[in-house]
């Protein structure tokens, strides 16, 4: 499968703790996404990498969310010290230049 | 702050009927309009997209209609199949945005019946 590829699928973690997941994108593709995706809404934008530069950040990207891409190849997203409010499915994206972006299936997170 | 709206929120449509699902923009200045679809347990993929200074798209059985005077747009769905039966977001790209991340519409739950 040469597709976009997020891992784990599913987190449940306790308030206060920390997570941090991970993007593979299709293999050459030099731009990078994060969105997330509350029930019954759209994708909102996180964050968005070009090789290894974060060139852009959304507000909703607040100081305990942190989004890496060491060698311009995956990404990792972090959160600290989760909140109840942080419960969402985290969308990664890629895409080679151009409009179309090409979505993984999601990380589904739960904060207890 | 940039907005788009979606309507209706569910639609349910016969085998073979038309569904027809309506977004509106509230700032000019957008350059792209994609519709995704997403099944359960998957990513959005992208269905079809328009430019703004094309008023109508076709493939297949999807057609987006664009009125750029009325800022809105519409997806129709021709001769819907149960397998259609996914959630739709449309979304409009932001002019000189280096970027290119979207801003999505809140989504249309489709369901077609057999």
């Amino acid at each position: 499968d040469t597709g976009v590829s997020q891992n784990p699928r599913h987190k449940i973690t306790k308030r206060g703790q920390n997570v941090t997941f991970r993007c593979d994108p299709i293999s050459e593709h030099n731009r990078l996404y994060w969105y997330r995706q509350t029930l019954g809404q759209g994708p909102e934008f996180l964050t968005y990498f070009q090789n290894e530069a974060q060139l852009e950040k959304s507000r909703l990207l607040s100081d305990r969310f942190s989004a890496e891409r060491p060698k311009g190849s995956f990404s990792t997203l972090e959160i600290q010290r989760t909140e109840q409010g942080d419960s969402a499915m985290y969308l990664c994206a890629s895409n080679a230049g151009g409009y179309e972006q090409y979505f993984g299936p999601g990380t589904r997170l739960t904060v207890t | 702050q940039q907005q788009v709206k979606q309507s209706p929120q569910s639609l349910i449509v016969q085998k073979g009927g038309i569904s027809i699902i309506n977004c509106a923009y509230e700032n000019t200045a957008f350059d792209y309009f994609p519709w995704y679809q997403q099944f359960p347990g998957k990513g959005p993929a992208l269905l079809i997209a328009i430019r703004p200074d094309v008023s109508e798209k076709k493939e297949g059985r999807f057609t987006i209609s664009f009125n750029k005077s009325a800022k809105q747009f519409s997806l129709h769905i021709m001769d819907s199949q149960p397998g259609d039966s996914a959630t739709y977001f449309c979304a409009a790209h932001p002019r000189d945005n280096y970027g290119q991340n979207f801003v999505f519409g809140p989504g249309t739950r489709l369901s077609v019946l057999p």
